[in-house]
This record gives C-alpha cells, sequence and structure tokens, in this order.
C-alpha cells in the first residue's frame, strides 16, 4: 500500500464549478497537510499549508484535514481556467525523514 | 522574499560533459533539497540538506554530487549522466520548523536533457 493515495484524475470541470480534490494516507505519524499547484513546465507552488486535524480558507480555496478517516481534500470554488494544472497533495511527519506526494490530480477548467 | 531560484533554467549536455546545477533562497531555511520528476509523475527526492550538512541521500547514483557552500546556496553537480536522467530537476527548501520538512517552497526547475 502507498503511503499516499491520489486520485490521478483527468478531473474535466466547467468553468465556475466547485472543485474537490482528495487524498488518502495510511501513516498516522502525518501532522503536516500541504497542497502544491503545478502548472506544465514549472515547479510547484505551495497553495495550502495545514498542521493537524481542521479546515483552512484562503480566498477561493479551501484545505480539509480529518485525521481520524486519514483523508485531505482541497475545495476550490467559483474555478477559473487559470486553476487548470496537477494538484498535488503532501503530508509529512513531525519526526522528519518522511514527506511524501501524492501522484498528482490533473485539474482542467473550460471556459 | 519568498522565492527560489534556479539556474540555469534549460541544460543540455552530453554523457561526457560535466555541468552544474544551483540553487539559491534568501528566506533563511535550514533545510534545502533536490527532486528530479519525470513528465506526469510526482517530484521523487533525491538528496536533503539541513543545516547544511547532507541528511538524506535516497540511493541517487554518484554521478549526481550535492553541494552546500552556505545557508543561502546548493549546488548539484552533474557527471557522466545517461539519457534516461533527462528530467525536470527541482530545489526547495523549507524551514525546518518542528523538527520535519514540511512546507516547502520549491524553485521553477532545471529542464535537463542529456543527449
Amino acid at each position: 500500500q502507498k503511503e499516499v493515495e491520489q486520485d490521478p484524475g483527468p478531473l474535466s470541470v466547467p468553468e465556475g464549478a466547485i472543485v474537490s480534490l482528495n487524498c488518502t494516507y495510511s501513516n498516522s505519524a502525518f501532522q503536516y497537510f500541504m497542497w502544491y499547484r503545478q502548472y506544465s513546465r514549472k515547479g510547484p507552488e505551495l497553495l495550502m499549508y495545514t498542521y493537524s486535524s481542521g479546515n483552512k480558507e484562503d480566498g477561493r480555496f479551501t484545505a480539509q484535514v480529518d485525521k481520524s478517516s486519514k483523508y485531505i481534500s482541497l475545495f476550490i470554488r467559483d474555478s477559473q481556467p487559470s486553476d487548470s494544472a496537477t494538484y498535488l497533495c503532501a503530508m509529512s511527519s513531525n519526526t522528519g525523514n518522511q514527506f511524501y506526494f501524492g501522484t498528482g490530480t490533473s485539474l482542467t477548467v473550460i471556459p | 522574499d519568498t522565492e527560489v531560484t534556479q539556474t540555469p533554467k534549460h541544460l543540455v549536455m552530453g554523457m561526457t560533459n560535466k555541468k552544474s546545477l544551483k540553487c539559491e533562497q534568501h528566506m533563511g531555511h535550514r533545510a534545502m533539497y533536490w527532486y528530479k520528476q519525470k513528465a506526469k509523475k510526482p517530484p521523487e527526492l533525491m538528496f536533503v540538506y539541513s543545516y547544511e550538512k547532507l541528511s538524506i541521500n535516497e540511493s541517487v547514483p554518484s554521478r549526481f554530487s550535492p553541494e552546500c557552500p552556505n545557508s543561502s546556496l546548493l549546488n548539484l553537480h552533474l557527471h557522466a549522466l545517461q539519457p534516461e536522467d533527462s528530467a525536470l530537476y527541482l530545489c526547495a527548501s523549507s524551514p525546518n520548523k518542528g523538527g520535519g520538512y514540511n512546507e516547502q517552497f520549491f524553485g521553477p526547475g532545471t529542464r535537463l536533457t542529456v543527449l
């Protein structure tokens, strides 16, 4: 079983839709949870960073962490064509030496 | 300044060449990383420097040699590469808060082609 599972998509939605991206994990030691956005041929950009369980909102983006279910989500409201990219979840533990990416979900927002 | 810079943006090299990739950050981060990324795959960790000391080497072939001259700079020296080493090479840095390698900020990458 992989440490982090992420649906690779591809996901295609109309402009203005709400997008839900998800990852599951198996290691209960993970405490830090991140979402990255990566445009084609560019480096990943850190979108959201959360510690432990709960919700965090930043503009159109909301990150949710449910440690009891080992499940994290990223919601994008009012999606825009500029949101078209690959979204990678990532997570790490307190003790270092463990940092795992999901496989990434490719998102296309159609005008 | 929340930026990680990498040079060069593109590099084409032959299998007998020696070249270096450079990475710089001025965020005061004490952990720096090299990743390799192939198309449609997530980044794969190669090396981690923590407080300028190599702390992780993910069984990377010796034709890749990292160097951390100071807390802001990270180099990756390349020698006798193979065509399958062609990829996007990403540098990242993180504050190293809480003892973990979380909250990593990535540079734009160097696209390497080995002929």
